[in-house]
């Protein structure tokens, strides 16, 4: 298993500009979740998913769309880039949400806005 | 409010010592909380997990302990190597919700030679 992959590694953007941070995890788990962290900072959730057409909002959703057409992918998308949103981010998943379940990280993206 | 506080914020030891990485909690209904370990520039790992009934957990020279009474958690590292620097996250699961994770801030740990 690849577990939980993330595209791209490193991105610049400049003010204004759009893109889509691409997750994906081939474990089959219904649970999914966008966390950015800021330097020095906690992990702090953008938006989750319990499910292929099922989102919802986390603490910071600001700024930032989900969706989730499949179980293996849950894309974040940024349309109106602000350095407000220079950050790592991070994708998850678990299981069948259950407390027990492990979560799964990838490796993050790191995003600078200029 | 559910709450995962991190003590201390950053600590440097020198390799071969021991330290001890505190986390208190205020998630109820509690149902289980983990350590993990993340590196520089990668996503976290997880060290272990505890539930209400267990006080101590170990992984290698990483102990975890809790105390569900006054709702702290402790990870001790022993005889602590270079590769051991990074950041430790305690993250405590509530029973209920879909969103039901809490975490905190985080513990940097730095071991030099």
């Amino acid at each position: 298993n690849a577990g939980v992959t993330q595209t791209p590694k490193f991105r610049i953007l400049k003010i204004g500009q759009s893109m889509t941070l691409q997750c994906a995890q081939d474990m089959n788990h219904n649970y999914m979740y966008w966390y950015r962290q800021d330097p020095g900072m906690g992990l702090k959730l953008i938006y989750y998913s319990v499910g292929a057409g099922i989102t919802d909002k986390g603490e910071v959703p600001n700024g930032y769309n989900v969706s989730r057409s499949t179980t293996e992918d849950f894309p974040l998308r940024l349309e109106l880039a602000a350095p407000s949103q220079t950050s790592v981010y991070f994708c998850a998943s678990r299981g069948q949400g259950a407390p027990r379940e492990t979560q799964y990280f990838g490796p993050g993206t790191r995003l600078l806005v200029l | 409010k559910n709450q995962v506080e991190q003590s201390p914020q950053s600590l440097i030891i020198l390799e071969g010592k021991n330290c001890t990485l505190q986390c208190n909690y205020t998630v109820s209904p509690f149902s289980n909380l983990r350590w993990y370990k993340q590196d520089t520039g990668r996503g976290p790992v997880s060290l272990t997990i505890m539930t209400f009934s267990e006080n101590t957990k170990s992984n290698g020279r990483y102990t975890a302990t809790l105390d569900a009474d006054t709702k702290q958690s402790s990870l001790h590292i022993t005889a602590s190597q270079l590769s051991d620097s990074a950041s430790y996250i305690c993250v405590v699961s509530a029973e209920t919700g879909a969103n039901n994770l809490f975490f905190g801030t985080g513990t940097r740990l730095t071991v030099i030679p």
